[in-house]
C-alpha cells in the first residue's frame, strides 16, 4: 500500500542554521509534491508545490528538492528563525487536475531555538 | 479577500448524536474537501465537492456525509458519533487544483 514518511521525532536546531526536512514515500509515482506548514491548533497553509520535472524549487529562504528515483523530498529552511517553529506536511499526489485528495504525511516538528 | 470559514470553531457533542459542520470557501472557489486531523492517524481525506458533487471520497464509514449548495458552500454531516470522531476536521478550499486553502477548523470533541 501507500505510504508516506516524514520524520516523527521533533527537529530541534539552532536559529540561523539551515533545517532539513525528509518526506520519503512507497508504493506510487506521485507526479507532484506539497509542502504545508502547520502550527498548533490552526488549519495547514500551502508552501510549495513541485512537479515531478522540477528537481528544485526556491521561495525566499525555502528550498524544495524532488528525487523521483529516491522517491524522496527534501524540504529546507535556510537561516531559520523561532518563528519557523511548527510542524510540516508532505503531500506527493498522482495528478493535479484528479481533484484534491491530498494523502498528507504524518509531518515533522520543528523547533528553532534562539 | 476573506479566507475559508469553519463553523462552528467548538463543539462537544455525545455518543449517538449526530454533527453538521459548515464552511464558506474563498470567493470565486469551487473545490471544497474534508479532512479529519486526528493525533493517531494525522490528517485525511474525507470528501471533495466541486459544482456541487462529490468528485472523490476518501475510506470513512457511511455515516460521514456532506454536500455543497449552488454558492459553493459545503457542509459535512457525521451521524451517530462515537468516541473516535473526536477530531480536529478541516476544509479547504482551491482555484486551480493543486494548492489547498485551509480553514482554521472545527474542534469536535465526543463525550
Amino acid at each position: 500500500s501507500q505510504k508516506i514518511e516524514q520524520n516523527s521525532e521533533a527537529l530541534n536546531i539552532q536559529e540561523g542554521k539551515t533545517a532539513t526536512l525528509t518526506c520519503n514515500y512507497t508504493n506510487y509515482s506521485p507526479a507532484y509534491l506539497q509542502w504545508y506548514r502547520q502550527d498548533p491548533g490552526r488549519g495547514p497553509v500551502f508552501l510549495l508545490l513541485i512537479r515531478e520535472n522540477e528537481k528544485e524549487k526556491r521561495k525566499e529562504r525555502l528550498k524544495v528538492t524532488f528525487d523521483t528515483t529516491l522517491k524522496q523530498s527534501l524540504f529546507h529552511i535556510t537561516a531559520s528563525q523561532p518563528a519557523d517553529s511548527a510542524t510540516y506536511l508532505c503531500a506527493p499526489e498522482g495528478e493535479i487536475n484528479a481533484g484534491n485528495m491530498l494523502t498528507f504525511g504524518g509531518g515533522t516538528r520543528l523547533m528553532v531555538k534562539p | 479577500k476573506a479566507g475559508v470559514t469553519q463553523t462552528p470553531r467548538y463543539l462537544i457533542k455525545t455518543r449517538g448524536q449526530q454533527v453538521t459542520l459548515s464552511c464558506s470557501p474563498i470567493s470565486g472557489h469551487r473545490s471544497v474537501s474534508w479532512y479529519q486531523q486526528t493525533p493517531g492517524q494525522g490528517l485525511q481525506f474525507l470528501f471533495e465537492y466541486f459544482s456541487e458533487t462529490q468528485r472523490n471520497k476518501g475510506n470513512f464509514p457511511g455515516r460521514f456525509s456532506g454536500r455543497q449548495f449552488s454558492n459553493s458552500r459545503s457542509e459535512m454531516n457525521v451521524s451517530t458519533l462515537e468516541l473516535g470522531d473526536s477530531a480536529l476536521y478541516l476544509c479547504a478550499s482551491s482555484l486551480p487544483p493543486g494548492e489547498l486553502f485551509f480553514g482554521e477548523g472545527s474542534r469536535l470533541t465526543v463525550l
